[in-house]
């Protein structure tokens, strides 16, 4: 079946630290990768996503890329700011099962200055 | 530019009373959703309608009725609330069937069941 593992938080970085945040997936089909970002009191908003293998998402200094060898879509920024705090969450659509999404369960990000 | 809009915000009921969450979208999509988020589990899908007079059933489905009334809006109804139905509910929604079309999320509805 379809799952995403994500690892798990929450990680607390400084200002200006290099982030990584590890992602996995198992698809029956051929899927697409998306990292959803959710700040406190809203829904998730799209942060970035790659529809093919080998293809990199990029999006406000935040990049995955979809690595279909090693099933992982792992988020990375170079540089992390205070208002980087949020939960990120990695999903994944795959047409074969009518485009369904499956969501990991949420890294907590808390960058302090 | 509203995208999804869900009403109400916030929710309190108590065990056995109904209610209906409301969401639209202006985005001319034609698949919505109905997630809920709880604390460690991520979202799970509750009801989904692929397409205007469709509806399906999610993960997680049982004590839900979801009416796709047209094709902006989709609403929630939960009969007989319950404490385990306490949770953060979201309404999605995308164009479907396109390859990496992402969901759309409205903001939540943050229900309480006492």
């Amino acid at each position: 079946g379809n799952s995403v593992t994500q690892m798990e938080g929450p990680v607390t970085l400084s200002e200006e630290a290099f982030l990584t945040i590890n992602c996995t997936y198992t698809a029956t089909g051929y899927p697409s990768l998306f990292w959803y970002v959710q700040y406190p009191g809203e829904g998730l908003q799209l942060l970035l996503k790659a529809t093919k293998a080998d293809d990199k998402g990029s999006n406000k200094g935040f990049e995955a890329t979809y690595r279909k060898e090693t099933t992982s879509f792992h988020l990375e920024k170079g540089s992390v700011q205070v208002s980087d705090s949020a939960v990120y969450f990695c999903a994944l659509s795959d047409r074969s099962v009518g485009n369904q999404f499956y969501f990991g369960t949420g890294t907590s990000l808390t960058v302090i200055p | 530019n509203a995208g999804v809009t869900q009403t109400p915000k916030f929710q309190v009921l108590k065990t056995g009373q109904s209610m209906t969450l409301q969401c639209a979208q202006d985005m001319n999509h034609n698949s919505m959703y109905w997630y809920r988020q709880d604390p460690g589990m991520g979202l799970r899908l509750i009801y989904y309608s692929a397409s205007e007079g469709t509806t399906d059933k999610g993960e997680v489905p049982n004590g839900y009725n979801v009416s796709r009334l047209n094709k902006r809006e989709f609403s929630l109804r939960l009969e007989s609330a319950a404490p385990s139905q306490t949770s953060v509910y979201f309404c999605a929604s995308r164009t479907g069937g396109a390859r990496g079309s992402p969901l759309h999320f409205g903001n939540g509805t943050r229900l309480t069941v006492t």
